[in-house]
């Protein structure tokens, strides 16, 4: 079935430095790809998101990239800061538009 | 803009009661909403889709009669966990999506009901 891998589970980076995040998805169909930043007993936070058809998009110190070819999106955190310290799941569309979800990356910044 | 709201956030109830969790979006009009469960430490678990005035479509496990999903109006959506037993402890979220359908729009999420079965 359709599924999206994540990768690391967790990591752990020094403030300042740089976060990357990656995953793959399987169902070569899927054309949105949204990343959410989720802080403990809240909802998911949208944070950034990409469509098929544009390979990079970039707010501020947050980047996402889009290999369509190799299936795998990733993003990027640039200088980070203490307040970043979150769960970031990544997620793609299905066949039937649903978002089939990452497992989660358990970001920490270490001061 | 795109703000989704949920209540309550918090809910405690005895075993065999029913609880009922609204989600409103504040700000546009949903044609579809989701509603999601998360497990600690786990990634979201989609339970329904529900589109405005029509049934809502349940994921393969998830037991209709025992998560009921009305979806009103553009702005609100409830669901109401009947005959709650511990096993239900957990949290859910909900979420809406703006757009005609067809395709994927973003999704808003709402801030959570933590569900507490004694």
């Amino acid at each position: 079935g359709e599924n999206v891998e994540q990768h690391p589970s967790t990591l752990s980076v020094q403030e300042g430095d740089s976060a990357v995040i990656k995953c793959t998805y399987s169902d070569s169909a899927s054309n949105y790809f949204p990343w959410y930043k989720q802080e403990l007993g809240k909802g998911p936070q949208l944070i950034i998101d990409i469509r098929s058809n544009v390979g990079e998009k970039k707010d501020q110190r947050i980047a996402v990239t889009l290999n369509k070819t190799a299936k795998h999106f990733s993003l990027h955190i640039t200088e980070t800061q203490p307040e970043d310290s979150a769960v970031y799941f990544c997620a793609a569309t299905s066949r039937n538009y649903q978002l089939i979800w990452g497992a989660g990356t358990k970001l920490i910044i270490k001061p | 803009g795109a703000v989704v709201s949920q209540h309550p956030s918090r809910v405690i109830c005895k075993s065999g009661t029913s609880v009922k969790i609204e989600c409103r979006s504040l700000d546009f009009q949903a044609t579809t909403m989701f509603w999601y469960r998360q497990f600690p430490k786990k990634s979201l678990m989609l339970m329904a889709t529900s589109n405005e005035g029509s049934k809502a479509t349940y994921e393969q496990g998830v037991e209709k009669d025992k998560f009921l999903i009305n979806h009103a109006s553009l702005t609100l959506s409830t669901l109401t966990v009947t005959s709650a037993h511990p096993e239900d402890s957990s949290f859910y979220i909900c979420s809406a999506e703006a757009g005609e359908g067809g395709s994927t729009d973003t999704q808003y999420f709402g801030p959570g009901t933590r569900l507490t079965v004694l």
